[in-house]
């Protein structure tokens, strides 16, 4: 059980694009979701906590213009990267957070803007 | 601000030999620790969390207040623990959000 999965899991596009991840709990029910960004071989990033029929939580240094979160249902979160630049190109990876504090991560998303 | 320090970034031990993943944080208030492991081409999962007190595959880890450490333990590698190791720290008050340590890259040779 708790099962994450994101869709897609590469994606090619032009830069001024834009592109939208979709982040799934495909078995249990997820009112929190978190959003991070992975450059290589670095640590996870935090970007923002998506919370389930309310506005994102952005940390400090991230545009939630440029990155618009919509927690529309209890088991799917996404992900937009508006008018993407190359600079946007990194490695998405989403969690969901399930029972006693757990966070089940998604396999993660490849972004490349060119 | 909270803080993860991993501070080697590649660990490489011989199959049987022990094994220590050094793990500093900075946190003012309580603490929780976890050591998330991701095998190669697969996704991040957890390994165990300090509140568990658990072994998980040999792995121990003890959170030191006193030090704010969390090191990860385990007394005999094998081949298959090789992989990417992240610590990672919440705490209350902070809605489960997680700050990862850049992470540390066991290879456990033969």
């Amino acid at each position: 059980g708790a099962v994450v999965s994101q869709h897609p899991s590469w994606v090619i596009c032009k830069s001024g694009t834009s592109v939208k991840i979709e982040c799934r709990s495909l078995d249990f029910q997820a009112t929190t979701m978190f959003w991070y960004r992975q450059f290589p071989k670095q640590s996870l990033m935090l970007m923002a906590t998506s919370n389930e029929g309310s506005k994102a939580t952005y940390e400090q240094g991230v545009e939630k213009d440029k990155f618009l979160i919509n927690h529309a249902s209890l088991t799917l979160s996404t992900l937009t990267v508006t008018s993407a630049h190359p600079e946007d190109s990194s490695f998405y990876i989403c969690s969901a957070l399930w029972g006693n504090n757990e966070q089940f991560f998604g396999p993660g998303t490849r972004l490349t803007v060119l | 601000a909270q803080r993860v320090t991993q501070p080697e970034k590649l660990l490489s031990v011989f199959k049987g030999a022990p094994v220590e993943l050094k793990c500093n944080y900075s946190y003012s208030g309580s603490p929780e620790l976890f050591w998330y492991v991701q095998y190669s081409r697969q996704r991040l999962q957890l390994l165990l969390r300090h509140i568990s007190r658990e072994s998980i595959k040999g792995f121990t880890a003890d959170l030191n207040k006193g030090e704010t450490s969390f090191h990860l333990k385990k007394p005999f590698a094998q081949e298959e623990d090789s992989a990417m190791y992240y610590c990672a720290l919440g705490g209350t008050g902070g809605g489960n959000k997680l700050t990862f340590g850049t992470g540390t890259q066991l290879k456990v040779e033969l």
